[in-house]
């Protein structure tokens, strides 16, 4: 079954901490992965896509990691701010013949504090 | 970047009402866009994948004659909820773009659909 989780669900940090999040995936055949942004009322934002071949990929303050062979992936964030508040989505792609059909994982809540 | 935008963003109507939402690719042309809902504190959930020029695919357990998809062009697709009940309020959420390879696919920013 294509499946994708994440951990933790809700995280709560403090301003300028950093802190990474876990996402686990069993889909096949795998074509990409991608870490969204999605801030409360608002759709999702693409943060990163890495492709089978790719390890770590760097979007200013989010580094993304990626290890095929344990099927895991890793969102870390650095110097977090009061706008990182938001909802992290990972999302890994299917490759089909004519477009990737997406499967969503259910998010981890990230609220930075002051 | 590519920027994809839906309409309206809120809406609030009520039970028995059937409710049109527009989602557009504006610098782009999307030949799929995919339709999904998401209930409060859950993830994204896809509904339908919208085909131009051809009927749409519904996931299973999605009623397709109570959720209309049309995909007339290659900028524009909608979804109208049939005879909305309460039960179908939601935040509806389109997406275009995404094939393959290493593009992402782009969201609107969603409808907030309230069926009183």
């Amino acid at each position: 079954k294509n499946q994708v989780e994440q951990s933790p669900q809700s995280l709560i940090i403090l301003e300028g901490k950093n802190c990474t999040l876990q996402c686990n995936y069993t889909v096949s055949p795998f074509s990409n992965l991608r870490w969204y942004k999605q801030d409360t009322g608002r759709g999702p934002v693409s943060l990163t896509i890495m492709t089978f071949s790719e390890n770590t990929k760097s979007n200013g303050r989010y580094t993304a990691t990626l290890d095929a062979d344990t099927k895991q992936s890793s969102l870390h964030i650095t110097a977090s701010q009061l706008s990182d508040s938001a909802s992290y989505i990972c999302v890994v792609s299917l490759s089909y013949a004519s477009y990737d059909k997406v499967i969503f994982g259910p998010g981890t809540s990230l609220s930075v504090i002051p | 970047g590519a920027v994809v935008s839906q309409h309206p963003s809120r809406v609030i109507c009520k039970s028995g009402t059937s409710v049109k939402i527009e989602c557009r690719s504006l610098d782009f042309q999307a030949t799929t866009m995919f339709w999904y809902r998401q209930f409060p504190k859950q993830s994204l959930m896809l509904m339908a994948t919208s085909n131009e020029g051809s009927k749409a695919t519904y996931e299973q357990g999605v009623e397709k004659d109570k959720f209309l998809i049309n995909h007339a062009s290659l900028t524009l697709s909608t979804l109208t909820v049939t005879s909305a009940h309460p039960e179908d309020s939601s935040f509806y959420i389109c997406s275009a773009g995404g094939g393959q390879g290493d593009q992402p696919q782009h969201f609107g920013d969603g409808t907030r659909l309230s069926i009183l």
